[in-house]
Order: C-alpha cells, then structure tokens, then sequence
C-alpha cells in the first residue's frame, strides 16, 4: 500500500514551453500532497505544499506564478512549469502525506526534467 | 525552526565493514525522523522510521538507527556493507504535531569500496 506515482518520469522541452508533471496517490487519499526539486548532487528544497480544494502554499523564493500547483481531488495533484528555462531542469519529486498513517509522506519516483 | 545536519557529506568504507551515518536535528517539539536511501537517477526509498515507540528502530537491507532524544541524534547504522550499499543517504525530520512538512538533511553519500 502508500504507492505514489508520477508522470511523466521523465520530460524534455525546448526552453519558453510549459510542462507539466502530475503526482497520484494511487491506495489513498491525500489532501495534502508536496513538491519537492532536487538540483544535481543536493538534497531536496521544499518548493510547495498542495491542498486539495484550496491554494497551495509556497516556500520562500519559489516563484507562485512560474510554478503553478493544482490539487483539484484528493488523488491527483499537478505542478506546471511554466515558461521553463534551462534553470528549471532539475529533479521533481511528490510526496503525499496519509492521515491515516501518522501523516506519514510516501513518495513518488521523481521527475527529470530537462530544458534546453 | 527545525533542521537536520549530516555532518559527513561523503563516507568511504570497505566491504564488509561497519558503518554510522550521523544525523542531528533541533526541533522545540516532538518529532517523527526518517531515512531514505536514493540510488542514481532514482527516487527516494524509505529505510526506517521513528515514530514512537522503542528508540533502536530496524530498517530494511540490515539498517537500524537510534534515536536519542538527549543528544537530539537519529544516526543510521549497518553492521556489514556490501557494494550495492553504494547510493546517497538522506536523513528527515518532520515535526508532530506541526505542518507536516518534511526537511531533509544535506545527505551523505556512501561508497563502499571493494
């Protein structure tokens, strides 16, 4: 159980272009689900935390406006890149948190994300 | 604010010996503390967790780690590594009650030599 997917694994995209990655709680239901990026041979920076019905809440010096979150149901939360850069190319992962297991977050496999 | 230090950004060690990874956090509340394990160009895998309950928690692959709340320590340990042991290791505290929020350690990368 606690499986988390994401989509796609990985994405490649000429730069100017949005993208966007999709994270699904596949056994349960989330109402909180979170972003994570993860640049080269670093740990993984906070960017949002998405709540289903409501805005997400960002991080301090995440750009709302470049990454836009959509929780629209209790299993599917969307991050769109907007605009995307070579900057932007990193590592994406989700996690969702269960409240039925101590709100543990179970993560999903990442997304590479590439801009050339 | 909570936070997590790995003091060891990079541990070598040879095959078949024993190994600590160190982790430190500060937190003013109880917290939950975890370890993941990620392999090139892969996710994150969970290896053990702190909830409550006994302090020396058992994890997969012959892990366990102690948390110690006097030293605010959760260090992982492995008996004997093998070379497929060789991956990042990353130690995370999450505050209970609190935001859930997840904050991860810088990492330790584990290579394990032959």
């Amino acid at each position: 159980g606690a499986v988390v997917s994401q989509h796609p694994s990985w994405v490649i995209c000429k730069s100017g272009t949005s993208v966007k990655i999709e994270c699904r709680s596949l056994d349960f239901q989330a109402t909180t689900m979170f972003w994570y990026r993860q640049f080269p041979k670093q740990s993984l920076m906070l960017m949002a935390t998405s709540n289903e019905g409501s805005k997400a809440t960002y991080e301090q010096g995440v750009e709302k406006d470049k990454f836009l979150i959509n929780h629209a149901s209790l299993t599917l939360s969307t991050l769109t890149v907007t605009s995307a850069h070579p900057e932007d190319s990193s590592f994406y992962i989700c996690s969702a948190r269960d409240s039925s297991r101590s709100n543990e977050q179970f993560f999903g496999p990442g997304t590479r994300l590439t801009v050339l | 604010a909570q936070s997590v230090t790995q003091l060891d950004s990079q541990v070598p060690v040879f095959e078949e010996a024993p190994v600590e990874l160190r982790c430190n956090y500060s937190s003013s509340v109880s917290v939950y503390l975890f370890w993941y394990v990620q392999y090139p160009n892969q996710g994150l895998q969970l290896l053990l967790k702190y909830l409550s309950g006994s302090t020396l928690v058992k994890g997969i692959n012959g892990f366990e780690a102690e948390f110690n709340k006097s030293q605010t320590s959760f260090h992982l340990r492995k008996p004997s590594v093998h070379i497929s042991d060789t991956a990042e290791y990353f130690c995370a505290v999450s505050e209970n009650p609190g935001t859930y929020k997840y904050i991860f350690g810088t990492g330790t990368r584990l290579k394990v030599l032959a």
